[in-house]
């Protein structure tokens, strides 16, 4: 079924380990964000990407890497991880254009991280 | 800086009751509101997109409305199985949303 991918689903690490959390899209969408969920707080933006090669700041992009080298792939890294970040984790893609807003950007299923 | 507020934090309702969500916003030029419905463990799913005062969107039991100031999510006659979080977002430039901390609904039968 076409959509978002998230792997992995569940992950628990240990303080200071790194990690990268990988998304991947077939539906051709130029734009990739990926949001954290806390509870109480909602969803909040770490980094975005408008295109191949691009990749731009959100609301909470401190100790967060990402890189999109192909299209389809979001990735977001965790170089050294911190029980603050802690959380669930959530990729999303939308295509360019009024389609994009008229249809909604698109969620996969998450990937709840547990630092310790 | 946009900020979008959501009330009541959490609504029970008996099935058959209809109530309605709040969702308030402060954004300078609105390009586009958007509701999601998300369940337990699954990721945000697509409502609605709202895009300017006075326009309605519908689809089964929701209604969705929008002002200048806020937007409004009409439950009527739920089920349970529309027991859910919803999610308000809005987008001001287009790149990104913005949400809210989301209602929690629970429907008893």
């Amino acid at each position: 079924n076409a959509g978002v991918t998230q792997t992995p689903k569940f992950r628990v690490l240990k303080t200071g380990q790194s990690m990268t959390l990988l998304c991947a899209q077939d539906m051709n969408h130029e734009y990739m964000y990926w949001y954290r969920q806390d509870p109480g707080m909602g969803l909040r933006l770490i980094h975005y990407s408008v295109g191949e090669g691009t990749t731009a700041k959100g609301e909470v992009p401190d100790g967060y890497n990402v890189s999109r080298l192909k299209k389809q792939n979001f990735l977001l890294g965790l170089e050294s991880a911190a029980p603050s970040q802690t959380s669930v984790y959530f990729c999303a893609s939308r295509p360019t254009g009024q389609f994009g807003f008229n249809y909604g950007y698109t969620f996969g299923s998450g990937t709840r991280l547990t630092v310790v | 800086e946009d900020q979008v507020t959501q009330s009541p934090e959490a609504l029970r309702l008996q099935e058959g009751e209809s109530s309605s969500l709040n969702c308030s916003y402060t954004v300078s030029g609105l390009r586009g509101l958007f509701w999601y419905r998300q369940d337990p463990g699954k990721g945000p799913e697509f409502l609605f997109t709202l895009y300017s005062a006075g326009e309605e969107k519908e689809k089964e039991r929701l209604k969705a409305t929008l002002t200048k100031k806020e937007s409004f999510l009409h439950i009527t006659a739920p089920k349970p199985e529309d027991s859910a979080t919803y999610l308000c977002a809005v987008t001001e430039y287009g790149n990104k949303l913005v949400f809210g901390a989301g209602t929690i609904l629970r429907v008893k039968s």
